[in-house]
Order: structure tokens, then sequence, then C-alpha cells
């Protein structure tokens, strides 16, 4: 199966700083990349996401790279809010076969940005 | 458009005791995913649906853990007898199709005493 692993567990930056967490993947079949935001007692939401086929996606002061060769991927938040506070997951998904649209998830980084 | 609903929110009960969780995906989507989120880990995906079918139950415990689509529309998840390292977060998500964007409901907390 598939095996994602995230870094840091915790990371804390002072409000404007830049955010950046790191996955990597085992499963070179591994095609789609989401990330997720978890508040508190709150359902996990996509904040971005990144196919195979792309090497960068930017939605305002959100970024994911993907280097397919290294099989990683990273979550870029600049100009940090402390509303950006949350737990951040990473995921892989493959394409095809039997397991197609089950996510792997990372353990999870808990972001902290003080004011 | 109304998100995936989850039922009951919080529930605790008693080693070797059944419990059963509800959810109600959003209209329209075909895919249905039951997760168990322990504290402090990435959710973990228990069985897949695709309409009323299962697609993928290879990391459900099925001597204990079972689960239903009927008529391709709610589901539910069913726990018995209940263990002590059961206790977490079930989340229901669903999406258009396998392979798309899932949508996640509020999850139910489940304590095991």
């Amino acid at each position: 199966g598939e095996n994602v692993e995230q870094h840091p567990s915790t990371l804390s930056v002072q409000e404007g700083d830049s955010a950046v967490i790191k996955c990597t993947y085992s499963d070179s079949a591994s095609n789609y990349f989401p990330w997720y935001k978890q508040e508190l007692g709150k359902r996990p939401q996509l904040i971005i996401d990144i196919r195979s086929n792309v090497g960068e996606k930017k939605d305002q002061r959100i970024a994911v790279t993907l280097n397919k060769t290294a099989k990683h991927f990273s979550l870029h938040i600049t100009e940090t809010q402390p509303e950006d506070s949350a737990v951040y997951f990473c995921a892989a998904s493959k394409g095809r076969g039997s397991t197609l649209g089950r996510l792997y998830f990372g353990r999870g980084t808990q972001l902290t940005v003080w004011p | 458009e109304a998100g995936v609903a989850q039922s009951p929110r919080y529930k605790i009960i008693e080693k070797r005791q059944s419990v059963a969780f509800w959810c109600n995906p959003i209209s329209g989507h075909a895919t249905l995913y039951w997760y168990q989120q322990i504290l402090g880990q990435g959710p973990k995906l228990l069985i897949q649906f695709q309409n009323n079918g299962v697609v993928d139950d290879s990391q459900l415990p099925k001597d204990r853990f079972s689960a239903e689509r009927l008529k391709g529309v709610d589901s539910t998840l069913k726990i018995q007898p209940a263990k002590l390292e059961d206790s977490a977060v079930y989340l229901c998500a669903s999406s258009l199709d396998r392979g798309y964007e899932q949508f996640f409901g509020p999850g139910t907390r489940l304590t095991v005493l």
C-alpha cells in the first residue's frame, strides 16, 4: 500500500511569516495529492490539491509543489494569519485500480500562527 | 448545497456494547467513504461505497465492524462489540464519483470506556 510521511508535526510562526509543510509518499502510482485543513473539533476541509501532471499550483496565499521523481510534495502558506492556525493533513491517492479514491493521509501538522 | 450530515455527534459506550453511526452524503454523490481518525493521527479509510456496492473494505475489521448503504444514499456504520481501541472520530465523506474531491461530514466522536 501507500505510506505518506508528513513533517513537521508542529510548526509555530509569527503572523506574516511563511510556513512550509512537507510530505513524502512511497507509491509511484499515486497521482493525486490533496491538502486538508482541520480546525479544532471541525471537519477536514480541502484547501488545495495537485495532480501529477502539474508541478506547482497556487491559490492566493497557498501553493503546493510536487516533485514526482523524489516523491515529495509541499504546502506553502505565505503571509500567515492567526486564522491559519489549524492541523493540516496531506494525502495521496491513486488514479486507478481497486483503491481508486482511497486517500492515504499523513499524520498531520499543527500550525500555530502567533499575532 | 447542503453538506455531509452525520449523527450522533458524540457517543459514549462501554466496551463490548454495540453502536451505530449514520451518514447522509451530499445529494447526487455516488461515492461514500467511512474514515476512522484516532487522536493525533490522520484519517484512515475503513470502507468505500460506489452507489450501494462496496468497492474497498480492505481495512475494515470485519469481525466487529459492518457497514451498509442501502438504496445508494444514506449509510450506517456499526461496531459490535466495541473495544477500547475503537475510541476515535468516525468521519463520513462523499464525492461525485471515485477519484473526485471528497467532502467530509462533522464526524462522530466515539468514546469507549
